[in-house]
């Protein structure tokens, strides 16, 4: 397994203003996956990140959006830019070893 | 597409009782089949899984079967406690293909 951490664990933010969420994993790996979790809901994939390329989305998230950064195999960030209420969500990330994915403890983001 | 499907909640029982909750799936070949448990204002932490048809997961007195005939993996326990309070994930991930596809999350309640 992997200990995964975020920070921040939560935050409330302006609209209109971007938030960087930080995702650090205490072994390298080479896939790194952001989900987006709205109240009461299941978890959406917004992309993967592997070292060294570009993160690849998913349909309905773009990289102006929610660019994505991984500047090696035991770190990477999500911002969630221009935000807006419909933003407010938990934010995780999520590491995969041996077939397995292992998740962070999340982000919760209120906009307002 | 690929999918999975879990029974609606909330799920409401006495502590000592006995738990099913019921997942099926649809995918092509052999996915591998898993349960996360998210309790309130945590991440995903992974029960169980499954690899093959027939396998089948135990973690913490949970336990899942893979059944290829019926594309099911239901959890079962033989007697809730209160703290097994929490939303349950079912989750698939096609082989080879590093996605994982998850099921809408049911939330159980265990009351003394």
């Amino acid at each position: 397994s992997a200990v995964i951490s975020q920070k921040p664990s939560r935050d409330i933010c302006q609209r209109g203003t971007s938030l960087t969420i930080q995702c650090q994993v205490d072994s390298q790996v080479t896939m790194m996956f952001w989900y987006r979790q709205q109240p009461g809901q299941s978890l959406t994939l917004i992309a993967t990140a592997n070292q060294g390329s570009e993160a690849t989305y998913e349909s309905g998230f773009v990289i102006d959006k929610f660019p994505i950064s991984r500047p090696n195999l035991t770190f990477s960030t999500l911002t969630v830019s221009n935000m807006s209420p419909e933003d407010s969500s938990i934010y995780l990330c999520s590491v995969e070893i041996t077939d397995t994915q292992y998740f962070g403890p999340g982000t919760r983001l209120t906009v307002l | 597409g690929d999918s999975v499907t879990q029974m609606e909640g909330p799920v409401t029982l006495s502590e000592e009782a006995f738990l099913t909750i019921n997942c099926t799936y649809t995918a092509t070949g052999y996915p591998s089949l898993f349960w996360y448990v998210q309790y309130p204002g945590e991440g995903l932490q992974l029960l169980l899984k499954a690899t093959k048809a027939d396998d089948k997961g135990s973690n913490k007195g949970f336990e899942a079967t893979y059944r290829k005939e019926t594309t099911s993996f239901h959890l079962e326990k033989g007697s809730v406690q209160v703290s097994d309070s929490a939303v349950y994930f079912c989750a698939l991930m096609k082989n080879n293909f590093n996605k994982f596809y998850f099921g809408s999350g049911t939330k159980l309640n265990v009351k003394p």
